[in-house]
């Protein structure tokens, strides 16, 4: 059973528009909700997170939002440029330490 | 500050052999964690640990073995490796649960089991 869902396999969109990347989860014992952009050949690395006591945080052109009640959360890229083509996983926390549970990830393409 | 190294990056092995994937992390993280990649599927957790002589199962431990014996170390060993085993394989480390629970991860191991 997939408790971390991210439903679209990719998305292309034009530079400088907006980037909507969804991710949807069933556990509500989840309390800490990041997502990691991917390179190929590379590892993860950390781009933004979110706490359960927030419904957003902003870094720079990131954003995500939290909605609990719908357990869905969304990152938005604004706006968004060709270096920002990769996957992108979201992953949650249940406030144990060491495990993440990620979604199946979301492929990126910026059209110049 | 390496972070969190990982060797090798590439393996070919046969079914039947065994074989240890190194990891090591310089950051003094409490926390480490070994996680495979394959298409469609996302990242899933094998085994993690929560501090030295600490492991624990994660969600696909099947076919895998892991001990903890120093903060910076965290082996991950096939004993007898299988074609579904077939994957690329991540280590990561974080400071703890919570909100400190921002996992920093290697480069990566891709694995290829004939």
């Amino acid at each position: 059973d997939q408790q971390v869902k991210q439903n679209s396999p990719s998305l292309s969109v034009q530079e400088g528009r907006i980037s909507i990347l969804n991710c949807d989860y069933t556990n509500s014992m989840f309390d800490y909700f990041l997502w990691y952009k991917k390179y190929p050949a590379e590892g993860p690395t950390f781009l933004i997170s979110i706490s359960s006591i927030k419904d957003k945080n902003e870094d720079g052109r990131f954003t995500v939002f939290l909605n609990k009640s719908a357990k869905h959360l969304s990152l938005h890229i604004v706006p968004s440029q060709p270096g920002d083509s990769a996957v992108y996983f979201c992953a949650a926390s249940d406030n144990q330490g060491g495990k993440l549970i990620f979604g199946q990830g979301t492929e990126l393409s910026v059209k110049p | 500050n390496a972070g969190v190294t990982q060797t090798p990056k590439f393996q070919v092995l046969k079914t039947g052999q065994s074989m240890t994937l190194q990891c090591a992390q310089d950051m003094n993280h409490e926390y480490m964690s070994w996680y495979r990649q394959d298409p469609g599927m996302g990242l899933r957790l094998i085994h993690y640990s929560v501090g030295a002589g600490i492991t624990d199962q994660g969600e696909v431990p099947n076919g895998y073995n892991v001990s903890r014996s120093t903060t910076e170390d965290f082996p991950l060993r096939l004993l007898s490796a299988a074609p579904s085993q077939t994957s690329v394989y991540f280590c990561a480390s974080s400071n703890g649960g919570g909100v400190e629970e921002t996992q920093y991860f290697g480069p990566g191991t891709r694995l290829l089991v004939l």
